[in-house]
């Protein structure tokens, strides 16, 4: 079943504008982390922000800041003063407690690709 | 630079060959996750160390297989390998392997199989 969803394959921003990405998620257990990765074409992985369930806060990141609507189920990615070196690939993840653990791996929504034009 | 090593960056390699990754953690990380990222499967865990002991397994073929070494470095095999393996394999590494733990990317290794 699909844990991660972001429904937008592709955004296109002008520079200096702020954009969000969005991401929706499907999980009954209380406890888990959402992220937010940005992989360049060069293929990197690069991590981005970090929100926990528990988390009261939005969490932020310099231009990054990560709109959490629990009840929703969603945790969407803004980036604000979009630059030409933000255009990249995007991906949405979540994790959760393994089997009772706490051990938890990374399920990854299908990405969005961002663009950014000058 | 994310202080996670992957060697080689790139293999190309026949069907039926056999491949190794090499993963060296960022210092002071005990888990270590193998990640898959291909076209059509998108990114997908394939198993999760730490200290050495295997912890969780994902959708890893049975033809795949890893461990961790006492210096906490990981290697990923893959055999009888077929077109539909090539991907770009990631490494990541957290310090304790909890859900909460951030997972730090390696470059990645890019495997063709021809």
């Amino acid at each position: 079943a699909q844990k991660i969803t972001q429904t937008q394959p592709g955004m296109f921003v002008q520079e200096k504008e702020a954009v969000t990405l969005d991401c929706t998620y499907d999980t009954s257990d209380p406890s888990y982390g959402l992220f937010w990765y940005k992989q360049p074409s060069s293929g990197e992985m690069i991590f981005l922000i970090y929100q926990g369930s528990y988390d009261q806060q939005n969490a932020t990141e310099g231009r990054y800041s990560l709109n959490f609507q629990k009840a929703r189920k969603s945790a969407n990615l803004v980036i604000s003063a979009s630059q030409l070196g933000d255009s990249a690939m995007y991906f949405c993840a979540m994790s959760y407690p393994d089997r009772g653990s706490t051990l938890g791996r990374l399920y990854f929504g299908r990405g969005t690709q961002l663009t950014v034009w000058p | 630079d994310s202080g996670v090593t992957q060697t080689p960056k790139h293999l190309i390699t026949a069907t039926g060959q056999r491949v190794t990754l090499r993963c060296s953690p960022r210092s002071g990380d005990l888990s270590v996750y193998w990640y898959q990222q291909s076209l059509d499967q998108g990114l997908q865990f394939l198993i999760q160390y730490y200290n050495g002991e295997e912890r969780a397994k994902g959708n890893i073929l049975e033809r795949f297989s890893a461990q961790q070494f006492p210096d906490l470095h990981s290697e990923l095999n893959l055999s009888s390998l077929e077109l539909g393996d090539s991907a770009l394999y990631f490494c990541a590494s957290s310090v304790g392997g909890s859900y909460q733990e951030t997972q730090y990317f390696g470059p990645g290794t890019r495997l063709l199989v021809l």
